[in-house]
């Protein structure tokens, strides 16, 4: 079963950087994706990267701060976010795609790491 | 949202309880659409892929419809434990982005 884990999400003032991890134990053959979820809110996509590590998309309301990556050495998942805003603090989940990276079909498998962005 | 839910939805245990879910030529009109189980506090759950696909292990009482630019997703014989959130997703090809639907809070009464 692929197992996935998300960490790193902490406390952070406006303007700051942070990474997000995802751990991995069983690579998704077709690519991840995160999705965040601010406090009382609904679902909102941020980023995919297939398998192969070279497509890469973003959503517009982060694009240009944060990347997507992967490092196959140690099996992890990267959301590199930087000049955070107080309206990225959300609960980020990395989910895997059930199919298609382009269809919107995912499977959540953490419980999602929070990150908050207040000074 | 681009996709568009009504945002609360309500039946009595046993009921059948339909959300819509509209959107646009570039998404639901090109693309699948995948519905999400949110119970509060908890990570969400795929509940439909592809239209009408369910994973392995969600019941029949769920089942999912597309037609044109809309889509709906229909909970049938209603128990207690479906209250949740119910999202919405599909691609967007001018975005190049997965979209969702502001989501559906469904209450058993």
């Amino acid at each position: 079963q692929v197992r996935v884990e998300e960490s790193g999400g902490h406390l952070v003032h406006p303007g700051r950087s942070l990474r997000l991890s995802c751990e991995d134990s069983g690579l998704s053959p077709h690519g991840i994706h995160w999705v965040r979820q601010a406090p009382g809110k609904g679902l909102e996509w941020v980023a995919a990267m297939a398998h192969d590590g070279i497509k890469k998309f973003y959503s517009d309301s982060v694009k240009g701060r944060f990347t997507i990556s992967r490092d196959t050495a140690d099996n992890k998942l990267y959301l590199e976010m930087s000049s955070l805003r107080p309206d990225d603090t959300a609960l980020y989940y990395c989910a895997t795609v059930r199919l298609l990276l382009e269809d919107g079909a995912f499977d959540f498998r953490g419980q999602g790491t929070m990150v908050t962005v207040s000074s | 949202s681009v996709l568009t839910q009504p945002p609360s939805a309500s039946g009595t245990p046993g009921q059948t309880v339909t959300i819509s879910c509209s959107g646009g030529k570039s998404n639901i009109g090109s693309n699948t659409v995948n519905w999400y189980q949110q119970v509060p506090g908890t990570a969400p759950k795929l509940l439909i892929f592809s239209h009408d696909q369910r994973p392995s292990g969600v019941p029949d009482r769920f089942s999912g419809s597309k037609s044109g630019t809309s889509a709906s997703l229909a909970i049938s014989a209603l128990r207690s434990d479906d209250e949740a959130d119910y999202f919405c997703a599909s691609w967007d090809d001018h975005l190049n982005a997965v979209i969702f639907g502001g989501g559906t809070r469904v209450t058993v009464l």
